[in-house]
């Protein structure tokens, strides 16, 4: 089982310009959620995709978007790049059952915004 | 104020030593309550979670919750230099939108 993957590793942008992250769940999971994570800080929940719907959304401006393809993968969109946009991104993926979802992340895309 | 506060550290102990780790929290619906370890450079993985209060063991891992004190605890007995990482604390209303504390650095030193 290869766990959750994303990509790319690492990530190089200028402000102003678009970025696609992508992420590939943990085989048999179906929810995939994206987090940031700035230097120094825990992660923050962007939103979450079950049945290729966001399901739920945190506190991002709608420069953030996301999709979730048939197979489950994801891909996580951030428009009109600010410095601040700068961090980890962190994808996690969970199946959705009833009761306790325990979330598996996956080692993350480092975004830089020059 | 941030929903959930956490010390940064950074936390420096001796090998063998009992670790403790604390958050707290503001917002008394949350029900789910994780702590997640993170290495340099990887995602983080999940290490124990409670749901509700209560004190939960896992080897040399125990959590506690304090839910009337809005407080949780993870403690680390016979701390070893594999333990060094970033530890987080988590929790929610449910397990699919967690809200983490900032983490605190530990290492262990030989």
């Amino acid at each position: 089982d290869a766990g959750v993957t994303q990509s790319p590793t690492h990530l190089i942008k200028t402000r102003g310009q678009q970025v696609t992250l992508r992420c590939s769940p943990k085989s048999g999971h179906d929810t995939v959620s994206w987090y940031q994570q700035a230097l120094g800080q825990g992660p923050q929940f962007i939103f979450q995709y079950y049945e290729e719907e966001e399901r739920q959304r945190g506190n991002f401006p709608d420069r953030f978007s996301g999709h979730q393809f048939p197979n489950y993968s994801s891909e996580l969109n951030v428009n009109a790049l600010l410095l601040g946009d700068s961090a980890l991104y962190l994808c996690a993926s969970s199946l959705d059952t009833s009761s306790y979802n325990e979330q598996f992340f996956g080692p993350g895309t480092r975004l830089t915004v020059l | 104020q941030k929903e959930v506060e956490q010390d940064p550290g950074p936390l420096s102990v001796p090998e063998g030593a009992i670790v403790s780790l604390n958050c707290t929290y503001s917002n008394s619906a949350f029900q789910y309550f994780m702590w997640y370890r993170q290495y340099s450079r990887k995602g983080p993985e999940l290490l124990m979670y409670t749901y509700s209060s209560g004190n939960k063991e896992d080897g040399r891992f125990t959590a506690q919750v304090d839910k009337s004190s809005k407080y949780i605890s993870l403690f680390i007995r016979d701390s070893q230099p594999s333990d060094s990482a970033t530890y987080l604390c988590a929790m929610g209303y449910n397990t699919d939108k967690l809200i983490f504390g900032t983490g605190t650095r530990l290492q262990v030193f030989p």
